[in-house]
């Protein structure tokens, strides 16, 4: 199993700015993603993150909004930019083991007013 | 695509009582299956998964699900809860072959609450 890690746990921030979220994990691994989950909702996927390659965006999502940066197989960052109150969310990053498991990390409460 | 439909929003049940957590999925393709559960204010854990084999999976925590290939489900139960359970149970399908795309499709999710 992976142990992740997440900063910050939670924020409170303003409509207009932007926050980068940071994930580490305790061990090396290929493949990172990241979720989004709406209050009351389910997780959404984000985009997939690769060490060595662009991120992976899926439908909805676009880098300019949610730029992703992925240095090393041990840690990424998700920025969330110029936020509107629709981005208060939990974002989750996980990573999958070679036995297709994904472990989670905390997630990071964000609220925009 | 795939596609995954958990029929319950929110189970009551009382502690030592049985419950099932109803999950169905569709998709053109095999697929992997998997329960998680998140406590409150926490991140997902795994409970259990299905990738080939026996239908009949055990995860952590006393829980079980069997996979119903006819019927495209993968029902999550437990003979006995505790309180403890109490938590917010998700569904989730994944592709068998995951190429460069390998993500999960998750359920909305249900609420189960445990009554003492």
């Amino acid at each position: 199993s992976a142990v992740i890690s997440q900063k910050p746990s939670r924020d409170i921030c303003q409509r207009g700015t932007s926050l980068t979220i940071q994930c580490q994990v305790d061990s090396q691994v290929t493949m990172m993603f990241w979720y989004r989950q709406q209050p009351g909702q389910s997780l959404t996927l984000i985009a997939t993150a690769n060490q060595g390659s662009e991120a992976t965006y899926e439908s909805g999502f676009v880098i300019d909004k949610f730029p992703i940066s992925r240095p090393n197989l041990t840690f990424s960052t998700l920025t969330v930019s110029n936020m509107s109150p629709e981005d208060s969310s939990i974002y989750l990053c996980s990573v999958e083991d070679d036995r297709y498991e994904q472990y989670f990390g905390p997630g990071t409460r964000l609220t925009v007013t | 695509a795939q596609s995954v439909t958990q029929l319950d929003s929110q189970v009551p049940v009382f502690e030592e009582a049985p419950v099932e957590l109803r999950c169905n999925y569709s998709s053109s393709v095999s697929v992997y299956l998997f329960w998680y559960v998140q406590y409150p204010n926490q991140g997902l854990q795994l409970l259990l998964k299905y990738l080939s084999g026996s239908t009949l999976v055990k995860g952590i925590n006393g829980f079980e699900a069997e996979f119903n290939k006819s019927q495209t489900s993968f029902h999550l139960r437990k003979p006995s809860v505790h309180i403890s359970d109490t938590a917010e149970y998700f569904c989730a399908v994944g592709p068998l072959w995951r190429g460069s795309q390998g993500n999960l499709i998750f359920g909305k999710g249900t609420k189960l609450s445990v009554k003492p």
